[in-house]
């Protein structure tokens, strides 16, 4: 079935640096999503991406909608303590289709 | 406000036993999912319903149990087939196209 490959799987990082994360598919998506999860607590969507090539932001993030469809990029600016956390990309083919899944990049930071 | 509720937030269950975790939504939307998810783990699909009285099987349905009588429920039962049953589990709801709301969890506990 189709997989998400995300990457890195942990980081960990000084408060204030910049932070990138990715996830690349061997298949094509025609809608990106990021989601936040805090620990104890479900995932909450951060951005989403419809368009290939399409660029967002929201606040300090801003994701990318890889030109192939099968990837996709997150930043974060000026990291702070509340970043901390597991991000998740995700992937959907079609719209009535099940949401694609990678398996998360954990942020640290460090005092 | 809308929203999407589990209970309870924690859980614990005897060896043997089935237990029953609550999901609903007030959100009017159609397809209802669950997922588990195990300590630096992503997120696994458990079972999910895209019309009332209707669902499927996700990667991981052995030993779980879901029914959808109404549109805003979506209960998941964990079986004593399921040998492994202490994780965090998820409930999230979904409107086309929109990505996934998730509930805040309910932590499953084997004592």
């Amino acid at each position: 079935g189709q997989q998400l490959n995300q990457s890195p799987q942990s980081m960990f990082i000084q408060e204030g640096e910049d932070v990138s994360m990715n996830c690349t598919s061997s298949s094509i998506f025609n809608t990106w999503l990021w989601y936040k999860q805090d620990p104890g607590e479900g995932p909450v969507l951060l951005i989403a991406l419809y368009k290939a090539g399409e660029l967002t932001s929201n606040g300090r993030l801003t994701a990318q909608f890889g030109i192939t469809r099968k990837d996709s990029f997150l930043n974060i600016s000026a990291s702070i303590p509340s970043d901390v956390g597991i991000y998740f990309c995700a992937g959907q083919l079609w719209r009535d289709d099940k949401i694609i899944f990678g398996k998360g990049t954990r942020l640290h930071i460090l005092p | 406000d809308g929203g999407i509720t589990q209970s309870p937030k924690y859980l614990f269950r005897k060896e043997g036993q089935n237990v029953t975790l609550s999901c609903e939504q007030n959100l009017n939307h159609d397809a209802m999912y669950w997922y588990r998810q195990d300590p630096g783990q992503g997120l696994r699909l458990i079972y999910y319903s895209q019309i009332v009285n209707d669902f499927q099987k996700g990667d991981i349905a052995e030993g779980y149990s879901v029914s959808r009588e109404k549109k805003e429920s979506f209960p998941l039962t964990v079986t004593s087939a399921q040998k492994n049953p202490t994780a965090f589990y998820l409930c999230a709801s979904a409107a086309l196209n929109h990505g996934y709301t998730f509930g805040s969890g309910t932590r499953l506990t084997v004592v």
